[in-house]
């Protein structure tokens, strides 16, 4: 079946550092790749995504390239903010008939201090 | 901008209640799901609707029951609730094919005390 695995937490940077969350995913024929933020007391919003290989998804400076041959989906952002502390989780969606459900990692708590 | 609403968004009921958490959304999605949030933040699926009068139990486990009598609307109930339900539940819609992105609700925190 498929399965997401990625960076456990929690992960604590300084303001403007370089954020890296890996990501590696298992999963048959070509899956859609996503990234979900969760600020606290919130529910998930859709960060970015990619649907093919080679495809980069990109939003609020965040970045994540589709690796097919290293089955990966890394989340990047070169300059972090205080504003960007909540937790991330890293999901597929499978390309099969009937692929209509997500399968999750078990998310990175990220916090960025001043 | 997703159009998916749950209420209440916070809830602290006494053990034995029956409880509705409501789910609604209003951009014609014909899948929608439940997820369970735990405290070490992993999501747990359990109770997910391909549509009208179809639902079907998720992963985990769960004394919650569901319902799709509309389109727009996936309520989920406790007919008796314990401690052991205290939880975060998010509701979640999409529709089409593989690549559409599933959008989330704000969540409900439920506490049982």
């Amino acid at each position: 079946g498929n399965s997401v695995t990625q960076m456990e937490g929690p992960v604590t940077l300084s303001e403007e550092a370089f954020l890296t969350i890996n990501c590696t995913y298992t999963a048959t024929g070509y899956p859609s790749l996503f990234w979900y933020v969760q600020y606290p007391g919130e529910g998930l919003q859709l960060l970015l995504k990619a649907t093919k290989a080679d495809d980069k998804g990109s939003n609020k400076g965040f970045e994540a390239t589709y690796r097919k041959e290293t089955t990966s989906f890394h989340l990047e952002k070169g300059s972090v903010q205080v504003s960007d502390s909540a937790v991330y989780f890293c999901a597929l969606r499978g390309s099969g008939a009937g692929s209509y459900q997500l399968t999750f990692g078990k998310g990175t708590k990220l916090s960025v201090i001043p | 901008e997703a159009d998916i609403y749950q209420t209440p968004r916070y809830l602290v009921i006494g053990t034995g209640k029956k409880i509705t958490l409501e789910c609604s959304q209003t951009m014609g999605h014909d899948k929608m799901y439940w997820y369970q949030q735990d405290p070490g933040m992993e999501l747990h699926l359990i109770h997910y609707s391909y549509g009208v009068n179809s639902t079907e139990k998720g992963d985990l486990s769960s004394e919650s029951t569901v319902s799709r009598i509309r389109t727009e609307h996936f309520p989920l109930t406790l007919e008796s609730a314990r401690p052991s339900h205290t939880s975060q539940y998010l509701c979640a819609s999409t529709d089409g094919s593989s690549g559409n992105t599933i959008y989330f609700g704000e969540g409900s925190w439920l506490t049982v005390v």
